[in-house]
């Protein structure tokens, strides 16, 4: 049991260049979830998943878009024209939600560490 | 909207000195609030999860508590191990959660 996993772990990218991030979590958790990660500010939610097929923004979605296709462990984040303000440190989450209850735990993957030049 | 804010920003503490971190918040309706715990270079890492006022959790030297404005994470007789940074976030029924930006924890030998 891997737990939440993220690809990659670092990337150094040039300004306007394009790259995806991938996650994956074996719990067989229905919701799943970005952050990004900036210094004296938090975590801040990007896009979340409820559902396979379903996505909805966050707080920061500008310049981001996600995916949750039909492997519903997986959850992409990707970034069309890389900017230097997407310099951050990036999380995966994925929780649980029991039907009629609140929104359990969350567990997060490793991050990725993301440079943009 | 929603807002948590964490106090202190930083705190030192010696071996077995007892202390407490405070996680303030405000927000339209309170699904849950939760305590995580992050080490340098590393995602977080969950250590309770609090739904109503009055409500306590213990977990070793942890113990946290909530109020209807505040939350409290108490650390008894600390040990340098319990070194890292702690997360307070709040989830409201727009299923959104906000995170606060941390408490530094150093404890000193």
């Amino acid at each position: 049991n891997a737990g939440v996993t993220q690809t990659p772990k670092f990337r150094v990218l040039k300004t306007g260049q394009s790259m995806t991030l991938l996650c994956a979590q074996d719990m067989n958790h229905e919701y799943m979830y970005w952050y990004r990660q900036d210094p004296g500010m938090g975590l801040r939610l990007i896009h979340y998943s409820v559902g396979e097929g379903t996505t909805a923004k966050g707080e920061v979605p500008d310049g981001y878009n996600v995916s949750r296709l039909k492997k519903k462990q997986n959850f992409l984040l990707g970034l069309e024209s890389a900017a230097p303000s997407q310099t951050s440190v990036y999380f995966c989450a994925s929780s649980y939600s029991r039907a009629g209850g609140p929104v359990d735990t969350q567990y997060f993957g490793p991050g990725t560490r993301l440079t943009v030049l | 909207e929603d807002q948590v804010t964490q106090s202190p920003e930083a705190l030192r503490l010696q071996e077995g000195e007892s202390s407490s971190l405070n996680c303030s918040y405000t927000v339209s309706g309170l699904r849950g609030l939760f305590w995580y715990r992050q080490d340098p270079g590393k995602g977080p890492e969950f250590l309770f999860t609090l739904y109503s006022a009055g409500e306590e959790k213990e977990k070793e030297r942890l113990k946290a508590t909530l109020t209807k404005k505040e939350s409290f994470l108490h650390i008894t007789a600390p040990k340098p191990e319990d070194s890292a940074t702690y997360l307070c976030a709040v989830q409201d029924y727009g299923q959104n959660f906000v995170f606060g930006p941390g408490t530094r924890l150093s404890v000193l030998p």
